[in-house]
């Protein structure tokens, strides 16, 4: 079984600075996790993928992620952040049966 | 291509009466997820296709839901009679196929769905 936890609801950054929404897994064997993230009033659009290979997964708008092993994790980074950043951001692990398990996220304000 | 494709973007109806959400996936999509979302229960999967076949539909609330796919392009989902408590945003989501389901959906814009 795979499950993530996103152990903030809400993060807040100030425009220019690092941006970085965290995810741990519990996965039994390899674990294939994506990141979505979902505008206000708009459809979710996917941010990138980790599912083997290299640990630093480049993504769409900036984003990256580092998948790390011995942490469990795979938080979601951005060098710098845009108001326009400002989301509700979901860690969700692929389940082999096609099944995307969404959370609650974690709701993203990039001040300016 | 024009992305996965929902129609209407919004819908409000009076309790009892029926609803269909439309959706056409992107072509060459093999899969095609229907997710509700609301603010109690966030985003939930309520069934899926693969090549027109539902495969899981275990996430359906109840019988007064029903999908279908008749054809690659085109999937409905219908609500009958619809309550108040239905009122929720419906995405409709496409993908390739893949092993192990690993490729990314893409999702449609959703419908907002309002029944008083």
């Amino acid at each position: 079984a795979q499950s993530v936890a996103q152990p903030e609801d809400q993060v807040n950054v100030a425009e220019g600075n690092p941006l970085t929404v965290k995810c741990t897994y519990s996965v039994s064997g390899n674990p294939y996790l994506f990141w979505y993230v979902q505008y206000p009033n708009r459809g979710l659009q996917f941010l990138l993928k980790y599912i083997t290979g290299d640990n630093l997964v480049k993504g769409s708008y900036g984003f990256e992620a580092e998948f790390n092993k011995s942490q469990t994790s795979f938080h979601l980074k951005k060098p710098s952040a845009l108001v326009s950043d400002s989301a509700l951001y979901f860690c969700v692990p692929a389940l082999n049966d096609y099944k995307l398990s969404f959370g609650a996220g974690t709701t993203v304000t990039v001040r300016a | 291509d024009a992305g996965v494709i929902q129609s209407p973007r919004h819908e409000v109806t009076e309790m009892g009466q029926e609803v269909t959400l439309r959706c056409k996936p992107i072509s060459g999509h093999d899969y095609l997820f229907w997710y509700r979302q609301t603010m109690m229960r966030g985003l939930e999967l309520l069934i899926y296709f693969n090549n027109n076949v539902p495969i899981d539909d275990s996430g359906m609330p109840e019988d007064r839901f029903s999908a279908k796919m008749p054809n690659a392009s085109f999937s409905t989902l219908k609500i009958q009679p619809s309550e108040p408590r239905d009122s929720a945003v419906y995405f409709c989501a496409s993908s390739l196929p893949s092993s192990g389901g690993r490729n990314e959906q893409f999702f449609g814009p959703g419908t907002r769905l309002t029944v008083l």
